[in-house]
């Protein structure tokens, strides 16, 4: 069975340039998340879905950042402008359903803002 | 808010030494705990978990119990592989306690295991 797939995996950018990522979620899993990992910390949620609903975007930066879940299942984090702090590793999750299910990670993808 | 705190990398360790990573959280509600773990290169692996008081999380050697009455859930392994070098990060899922439906993360253990 195929894990999380994210894209890219790495993506270098200039500050104040959009930038986009990509996530599809394991087969059958109807909640997915996007969180952020900043480096030598651990992930923080951003926002979360279930099927194509963002039911927990309390944390998303709403001012440059966005996130669409087309009909629940691929899922596009973007950001636009970008700024300099916004350099992390950007991690996508899924699950069945929610709460105590065991969340399945992508790879990541890594940004780098210049 | 929920919270997670894990001791401070990195722990450095010969092979087939004991090996304990101490976590403890803060949580509103009741929460489920996890264990995950990062390997050089690759993304976030769920190692173990334990969904309620006194049960015992084990994989590949791995065990962590969770204790209510200290806020607990310290890892642990008897004989440690070089292989076993990685990031380790603790986690819980508390919605109830209406924290974010999803994980909080500690800020992670890099455990280096020398041959």
């Amino acid at each position: 069975e195929a894990g999380v797939v994210q894209s890219p995996r790495y993506k270098i950018i200039e500050k104040k340039q959009p930038v986009a990522f990509w996530c599809n979620p394991i087969s059958g899993h109807n909640t997915l998340y996007w969180y952020r990992q900043n480096l030598g910390q651990g992930p923080e949620l951003l926002i979360r879905y279930e099927n194509e609903e963002a039911v927990d975007d309390s944390q998303l930066p709403k001012d440059r950042f966005s996130a669409e879940r087309l009909k629940g299942v691929d899922s596009t984090l973007k950001i636009q402008p970008a700024e300099l702090g916004d350099s992390a590793v950007y991690l996508c999750a899924s699950s069945l359903a929610s709460s105590t299910d065991t969340q399945y990670f992508g790879p990541g993808t890594r940004l780098t803002v210049l | 808010g929920d919270s997670v705190t894990q001791m401070e990398g990195p722990v450095t360790l010969s092979e087939e030494a004991c090996l304990t990573i101490n976590c403890t959280y803060t949580a509103t509600g009741y929460p489920s705990l996890f264990w995950y773990v990062q390997y050089p290169g690759e993304g976030l692996q769920l190692l173990l978990k334990a969904t309620k008081a006194d049960d015992k999380g084990s994989n590949k050697g791995f065990e962590a119990t969770y204790r209510k009455e200290t806020t607990s859930f310290h890892l642990e392994k008897g004989s440690v592989q070089v292989s076993d070098s990685a990031v380790y990060f603790c986690a819980l899922s508390d919605p109830v306690g209406g924290g974010a439906d999803g994980l909080t993360f500690g800020k992670g253990t890099h455990l280096i295991i020398q041959p």
